[in-house]
């Protein structure tokens, strides 16, 4: 499994752009490479996932280095109820590995 | 739409008690997934069905067994609690098995172990 460098926190003001980096060096060609998130005692939430182009949907936008080592999560108007642990997951079978990831907290 | 139902939602065991945790979905999921989480860590995968009628380990299995009942229900039971599983629990499912699809969680079972 690839292994991922998240940063432990980020802080974002309301209403802006969020970027949540990702690295991961050691992705192989077959992984995908997931985002989740969680809230304060919530189960994880799909945000978005994406093979080698970049994604959009209606949560976010999933930017994808051209050598796919690094990620990043673009939350394009941050609310308060984006404040969560955000987890960058590669993966290419049934067994995701959530690190750490990044709390984020959305300041009003 | 439910979604991914847990039950139930808070436990707590003496060292040594069983217990049965259930899951169901109702999105007519193929792939089934329970998850723990330790205070202040990512989850891990305990086991997995890909489809009804198969399970396989994940990362942390010892002291577990799942059934999956059904195309909709996939049970994790515990048959002699230690205090190491403590955990919040987390079931899962997605329409297929593999990378290209989303994952659905249920709310979590907290468990607690003495």
């Amino acid at each position: 499994d690839a292994k991922t460098t998240q940063p432990n926190s980020m802080e974002s003001n309301e209403e802006e752009p969020v970027h949540l980096p990702c690295n991961h060096s050691t992705i192989s060609g077959t992984d995908y490479i997931h985002w989740y998130r969680q809230l304060p005692s919530q189960g994880p939430e799909y945000v978005i996932h994406g093979l080698t182009s970049n994604v959009n949907n209606r949560m976010a936008s999933l930017a994808i280095a051209e050598d796919r080592k690094s990620s990043t999560l673009i939350l394009h108007r941050a609310t308060l109820r984006d404040a969560a642990v955000y987890y960058c997951i590669p993966h290419n079978n049934n067994d995701m590995r959530f690190g750490a990831g990044t709390r984020l907290t959305v300041k009003p | 739409n439910a979604g991914v139902t847990q039950t139930p939602k808070f436990q707590v065991l003496k060292t040594g008690q069983s217990m049965t945790l259930q899951c169901a979905q109702d999105m007519n999921h193929n792939s089934m997934y329970w998850y723990r989480q330790d205070p202040g860590m990512g989850l891990r995968l305990i086991y997995y069905s890909a489809s009804e009628g198969t399970t396989d380990k994940g990362e942390v299995p010892n002291g577990y067994n799942v059934s999956r009942l059904n195309k909709r229900e996939f049970s994790l039971r515990l048959e002699s609690a230690a205090p190491s599983q403590t955990s919040v629990y987390f079931c899962a499912s997605s329409l297929t098995p593999g990378a290209n699809t989303e994952a659905f969680f249920g709310q979590g079972t907290r468990l607690t172990v003495v």
